[in-house]
């Protein structure tokens, strides 16, 4: 079993949805993290959260919000989609302390 | 402004020769670069990685090399193997309070021909 659980994997909605991708970790890591990749332009972050009551932006937030439920939940959502977030999302998480990422499976997310 | 550059988007290599992945960088304050490797359906895997007060770190089949007067470093693999086919993305981190920001490449697309 997967140490980082992306949900769904993939997800086909249209324009004005509202979206939530899931992100749990058995790790124990503090720290986790939300990044999209885009063809051509490689992980961009969106949020981070070094613990329950830290949420951070990051390169590329507009658009996005997260919730960081406890300490192995950080859920992203997009509150009105838009084609242009058509991406593929990953979760990380790393040690306090530590460079190292430890990526989910990824999420696809098409907006119609 | 990208900081972190990987210029080729491909790479094909028969099996058993070396396989040469480049990146290139601007910040001169990164600390620490690393290599993570993707497979199709799955997240980006650490590889390996480098100290910027080194130049040169081996793994096995994998070294990393970095010019820092050059702000360029390099992944070798020797011998290349099939299973090596995958994109591999380079990294590079910036210490910061209370954690670190990592920036990636766009990444290089390796295929190991058999």
């Amino acid at each position: 079993d997967a140490d980082v659980t992306q949900t769904p994997r993939n997800r086909i909605t249209k324009t004005g949805k509202r979206i939530m991708l899931e992100c749990s970790q058995t790790k124990g890591h503090d720290r986790m993290y939300w990044y999209r990749q885009d063809p051509g332009l490689g992980l961009r972050l969106i949020y981070y959260s070094f613990d329950v009551k830290d949420i951070n932006k990051g390169e590329i937030s507009d658009g996005y919000s997260v919730s960081r439920q406890a300490q192995a939940k950080f859920s992203l959502s997009l509150e009105s989609a838009i084609p242009n977030q058509t991406a593929l999302y990953f979760c990380a998480t790393s040690r306090g302390g530590g460079r190292e990422l430890f990526f989910g499976e990824g999420s696809r997310l098409t907006v119609l | 402004d990208q900081q972190v550059k990987q210029n080729s988007p491909s790479l094909s290599v028969q099996e058993g020769r070396i396989s040469i992945l480049n990146c290139d960088y601007t910040n001169s304050m990164f600390d620490y670069f690393l290599w993570y490797k993707k497979y199709p359906a799955e997240g980006p895997t650490f590889l390996i990685s480098i100290s910027s007060i080194k130049d040169k770190n081996e793994d096995g089949r994998f070294t990393v090399f970095l010019n820092k007067s050059a702000k360029h470093l390099s992944l070798h693999i020797v011998p290349s193997q099939p299973g090596d086919s995958a994109v591999y993305f380079c990294a590079a981190t910036l210490g910061n309070t209370g954690g670190f920001k990592t920036i990636f490449g766009a990444g290089t697309r390796l295929f190991v021909k058999a």
